[in-house]
């Protein structure tokens, strides 16, 4: 079946390390996003990338930057992380049809920031 | 005030149930309204959208009131396995392609 995977789906790391996690999809999207979940906050776009050259900021962007290298390939950088970074993370991918919105998460990589 | 609201729950009701949930959102021209349902350490996944007219689809039920800018999902005769966390989302102030997700209202439903 199609799908949406991301690597590592568990990290736990020290303050002001660089991180990378890394997101990949069969799906044949255009469309892709970052996100990240913290208790009683929901999710929270950090990027999303609508093509390989096309790239914008989420509402969540800083302290974060990410990669397009391909359209099945998206990754998401944490140059310096700190401890309020720890949270869970998700990758997901969306048709770029204006009435199918439905967006297809990644299992997310869960990361500690010590 | 966030743009997705939710009562965060939990819901604790017995197999058999029926349970309702409601959510309000701030922005009036949002076009695009969804139920994600994300089980526990899991990934989002896409429930039902939510149409104008409402939408049901076997145990559950959709409506939408765009006029006090709320949806609701009903879930008649809850099974043990709708135990989840579900998420009320809409599409962004200024993109119809980017979601805003509120924080979840968690259901147990027990025996």
């Amino acid at each position: 079946d199609a799908d949406v995977t991301q690597t590592p789906r568990n990290r736990i790391t020290k303050t002001g390390k660089r991180i990378m996690l890394e997101c990949s999809q069969t799906k044949g999207h255009d469309r892709m996003y970052w996100y990240r979940q913290d208790p009683g906050l929901g999710l929270r776009l950090i990027y999303y990338s609508f093509d390989v050259k096309d790239i914008n900021k989420g509402e969540i962007s800083d302290g974060y930057s990410v990669s397009r290298q391909a359209q099945a390939k998206f990754s998401l950088s944490l140059e310096s992380a700190i401890p309020n970074q720890t949270a869970l993370y998700f990758c997901a991918t969306s048709h770029d049809t204006p009435r199918d919105n439905e967006q297809f998460f990644g299992p997310g990589t869960r990361l500690t920031v010590l | 005030r966030k743009e997705v609201e939710q009562d965060p729950g939990p819901f604790n009701v017995p197999e058999g149930a029926t349970v309702a949930f409601n959510c309000t959102y701030s922005n009036s021209a949002s076009q695009s309204f969804f139920w994600y349902r994300q089980d526990c350490r899991k990934e989002p996944k896409l429930l039902m959208s939510v149409y104008s007219s409402g939408n049901e689809d076997g145990r559950f039920t959709a409506q939408l009131n765009r006029a006090s800018q709320y949806i609701s999902l009903l879930i008649r005769d809850s099974k043990l396995s709708d135990s989840a966390t579900y998420l009320c989302v809409v599409n962004g102030r200024d993109s119809s392609y980017k979601l805003i997700f509120g924080s979840g209202t968690r259901l147990l439903v027990r025996p």
